[in-house]
């Protein structure tokens, strides 16, 4: 089992949906990280947090320590929005990865 | 500068070859990373570099060979590689080395080297 899991892997939308991606995790962490990552590209930092909520633009994360879970909205998605997003948590000096959810937004 | 820059962007080389992997910061971090990683899978932790130092080898084969010449550059070298090492090689930085980073030491990633190996 892996220590990082996100759901769905798979996503499709259409422009304007709400759109929910979130991820469990199973060890105990420091802080938690959202990453988007478009096709063939790098990745960028989207957030990192270790409690609570944070909202950037149409994007908001939050998390919840004592369930050891973490989502990531999108609202009023935009095919720009379009990537894999990834969940990866901070344990002692690494990241642990999750496999990520690939997001398709159609116009 | 809030960025991670890396070149090339995109290298081919043959299993005989010996090339270099650049990767620069100037934001002041002290911790510099190296990833890799294969297609639809999350990134491989390979290297870490805390204040100028190799703080973690992920047991990574000896034909890849980090370097960190100062605190705002990065390399890695490659010589004799197979096909099998083809992949997208990421380097990310971090504000603070590794010992008593604490919670908020966020990563940022730089655009990746896609590496092909012939």
């Amino acid at each position: 089992k892996n220590e990082v899991e996100q759901s769905p892997q798979n996503l499709t939308a259409q422009e304007g949906e709400f759109i929910t991606i979130n991820c469990s995790y199973s060890v105990g962490i420091s802080a938690l990280h959202w990453l988007q990552q478009h096709p063939g590209g790098g990745i960028v930092s989207l957030f990192m947090l270790s409690s609570g909520k944070k909202k950037h633009g149409r994007l908001i994360a939050t998390i919840n320590i004592q369930e050891k879970h973490s989502s990531l909205h999108i609202t009023a998605s935009h095919p720009r929005d379009s990537a894999v997003y990834i969940c990866a948590v901070k344990l002692r000096d690494k990241l642990i990865f999750g496999t990520g959810t690939r997001l398709q937004v159609f116009p | 500068d809030t960025e991670v820059t890396q070149t090339p962007k995109h290298l081919v080389m043959g299993m005989t070859n010996k090339k270099s992997l650049k990767c620069e910061q100037h934001m002041g971090h002290r911790a510099m990373y190296w990833y890799k990683q294969k297609a639809k899978k999350p990134p491989e932790l390979m290297f870490v570099y805390s204040y100028e130092k190799l703080s973690i080898n992920e047991s990574v084969p000896s034909r890849f060979s980090p370097e960190c010449p100062n605190s705002s550059l990065l390399n890695l070298h490659l010589h004799a590689l197979q096909p099998e090492d083809s992949a997208l090689y990421l380097c990310a930085s971090s504000l603070r080395g590794l010992a008593g980073a604490g919670v908020h030491n966020e990563q940022f990633f730089g655009p990746g080297t896609r590496l092909t190996v012939l």
